[in-house]
């Protein structure tokens, strides 16, 4: 069975630093992995993905992921974060066809 | 292009009553699912359609229906609410290029069932 899991219900940071915001998978085959943000009362908004290629992905916003097979994760960083980053983010896979599981969600504080 | 829509913003019903969430797109995209977002979980997939006639279940289908008669449309039905339905709904359309799967959410339904 296709799964994510996002380890942290919280991240805390202060503007200027770097983030990451980790996430595993567990999928059969090769992944199809996704991040998206979820900023108060929206929806969710994609910043990136993993197909094939290269295992540092770049995205929206400045944010990058970057691939790890061999320990099976996919985790979002961001060299400098920004208080207008804080949101709600959220790792997937895509399983099956046209079946995306998410992970519980990562709440970000940036800190001025 | 207004992209994927969801009415109502908001709802709240009595235990037992029925209602449709609407959802529609725009970008004739072949596929559309239906998500509930709870605290601590997620966002886990209620139903999904490939295409105009054809939906299929996904994680927690109990106690929800759904249709796709047009490739813009793909309502879903509570048939007797629960308690355990108060949660938000999303809504999201998704096709597949040579850049890969690209998926687009609407804005939410927040309902609470009291």
């Amino acid at each position: 069975a296709q799964s994510v899991a996002q380890p942290e219900d919280q991240v805390n940071v202060a503007e200027g630093n770097p983030l990451t915001v980790k996430c595993t998978y567990s999928v059969s085959g090769n992944p199809y992995l996704f991040w998206y943000v979820q900023y108060p009362n929206r929806g969710l908004q994609f910043l990136l993905k993993y197909i094939t290629g290269d295992n540092l992905v770049k995205g929206s916003y400045g944010f990058e992921a970057e691939f790890n097979k061999s320990q099976t994760s996919f985790h979002l960083k961001k060299p400098s974060a920004l208080v207008s980053d804080s949101a709600l983010y959220f790792c997937a896979v895509r399983g099956g066809f046209n079946k995306f599981y998410f992970g519980s969600g990562t709440k970000l504080n940036v800190k001025p | 292009n207004a992209g994927v829509t969801q009415t109502p913003k908001f709802q709240v019903l009595k235990t037992g009553q029925s209602m449709t969430l609407q959802c529609a797109q725009d970008m004739n995209h072949e596929y559309m699912s239906w998500y509930r977002q709870d605290p601590g979980m997620g966002l886990r997939l209620i139903h999904y359609s490939v295409g105009a006639g054809i939906t299929d279940q996904g994680e927690v289908p109990n106690g929800y229906n759904v249709s796709r008669s047009t490739t813009e449309d793909f309502p879903l039905r509570l048939l007797s609410a629960a308690p355990s339905q108060t949660s938000v709904y999303f809504c999201a359309s998704s096709y597949s290029s040579d850049r890969g799967w690209e998926q687009y959410f609407g804005p939410g339904t927040r309902l609470t069932v009291t």
